[in-house]
């Protein structure tokens, strides 16, 4: 059974970096054909792709978020980490992550992150 | 990158079809058969519904089915049901490394009337 969780602080102050932790199991992140993202909705509104980290270890980034947003994995640990500088009121959130094969296969349940001094 | 376009919402009856467009470029949803969507109930995680255009999951019910056609790629509901009531989105692969790789659409509210 594939699972993904996401796990972080549920409030961060404006300018703070802002790191999230995907926890998977049911899968290795060494398995080809599979990459994860993160993505995010804001309350109300639609979602939003913000990066992901293929099987072989190649990155791709939001274009118009790339400067703030750093994703790594640690396969022996079966994570992958999202970190994005800088936070913004505007980056309130429910952050996803999600698991690619076909489409996004399988997502965890989301964690929202609340932008606020 | 620019998100896809939906409509806002559709709306239709049980029992009856409606289809919902998702119109992206040649460099997204015309460039690739990689379209996916997936709907999401409130206060839920979105579901994968389809994949490679028209490909549907183990459980997905055969009444999804998606379509391409150049830049605009479709998901069409049959037999409409009470529990098809959701908000569905669209996503499309869009490059690779050197670009975003995927985007999604602006999210459709599907209602049954």
């Amino acid at each position: 059974q594939v699972t993904l969780k996401e796990s972080g602080p549920v409030l961060v102050k404006p300018t703070e970096t802002l790191t999230l932790t995907c926890t998977v199991s049911g899968f290795s992140l060494s398995n080809a054909r599979m990459g994860v993202s993160w993505i995010r909705q804001p309350p109300g509104k639609a979602l939003e792709w913000l990066a992901h980290i293929f099987s072989n270890d190649e990155k791709s980034y939001s274009t118009s978020l790339k400067s703030r947003l750093t994703i790594s994995k640690d396969t022996s640990k079966s994570q992958v980490v999202l970190t994005m500088t800088n936070m913004d009121p505007v980056d309130t959130a429910t952050y996803y992550c999600a698991l690619s094969y076909g489409g996004f296969d399988y997502w965890g349940q989301g964690t929202l992150v609340t932008v606020s001094s | 990158q620019s998100a896809l376009t939906q409509p806002r919402s559709v709306s239709g009856s049980p029992g009856q079809s409606v289809t919902i467009s998702c119109t992206g470029t040649s460099s997204d949803v015309g460039g690739y058969n990689y379209v996916s969507w997936y709907q999401q109930h409130p206060g839920k995680a979105p579901k994968l519904i389809i994949y490679d255009v028209s490909e549907r999951p183990s459980g997905v019910p055969d009444r999804f089915s998606g379509s391409k056609s150049g830049n605009t790629a479709s998901l069409t509901i049959s037999g409409l049901q009470a529990e098809d009531e959701a908000d569905y989105y669209c996503c499309s692969y869009a490059g690779s490394y050197t670009s975003s790789a995927y985007v999604f659409g602006t999210g459709t509210k599907v209602t049954v009337l």
